[in-house]
């Protein structure tokens, strides 16, 4: 069972490149989330998904956008990267409402 | 609002229980859980209580909430090192907080031999 896949699982970028991150579940999940973590901050919100097509803001979500086309999937996306984007970012997904969240193993984005 | 907050740091010796605190701010969530990450992993969920409850009780882990004060904790008796992690409280937000999923700044417990 892959549950959440995370890719990339590392990158390094440039101020200003553009890269995606790609979140993959195979458990049929509705919620889908975008979670960055920093030393002291705990897991901050980016933006959620609560079924195909539809995307809403997080705590977090300025510098961020996110797609999601297809219900397994979902896109985080950096138009142009700044150092204070350098962060581990989880994806996570929930079959309902109030059930349990499954993260993926997360990805190290590193922006110089 | 929605915001959750944790201390930070937690020591203990081995054996000894630990308690892991963490308030919120937003009435409206309808399951508050714990959740465990070890290093270089994702969250795992540890365990859960519904919002009409006042403790929970699995195995080792004890859950008491205190929907008045808004404060949730976590005890974990015969502390071992495995225990060794960080521990994140969640609220789940229903309908009116848009079904948003928050957490807390994590408390990084250091078990000592």
């Amino acid at each position: 069972n892959a549950g959440v896949t995370q890719t990339p699982k590392f990158r390094v970028l440039k101020t200003g490149q553009s890269m995606t991150l790609l979140c993959a579940q195979d458990m049929n999940h509705e919620y889908m989330y975008w979670y960055r973590q920093d030393p002291g901050m705990g897991l901050r919100l980016i933006h959620y998904s609560v079924g195909e097509g539809t995307t809403a803001k997080g705590e977090v979500p300025d510098g961020y956008n996110v797609s999601r086309l297809k219900k397994q999937n979902f896109l985080l996306g950096l138009e142009s990267a700044a150092p204070s984007q350098t962060s581990v970012y989880f994806c996570a997904s929930r079959m309902s409402s109030a059930g349990e969240l499954f993260f993926g193993e997360g990805s190290r984005l590193t922006v110089l | 609002g929605e915001d959750v907050e944790q201390s930070l740091f937690l020591s203990v010796r081995e054996g000894d229980s630990s308690v892991i605190n963490c308030t919120y701010t937003d009435s409206s969530s309808t399951y508050l859980y714990w959740y465990k990450q070890e290093p270089g992993a994702g969250l795992q969920l540890l365990t859960y209580i519904f919002s009409n409850m006042d403790m929970k009780q699995d195995q080792r882990l004890t859950v008491l909430l205190n929907k008045k004060d808004k404060h949730l904790s976590l005890r974990i008796a015969d502390t071992q090192t495995g225990d060794s992690a960080i521990y994140f409280c969640a609220e789940s937000l229903g309908p009116s907080g848009t079904y948003k999923y928050i957490f807390g700044t994590g408390t990084r417990l250091k078990v000592l031999a």
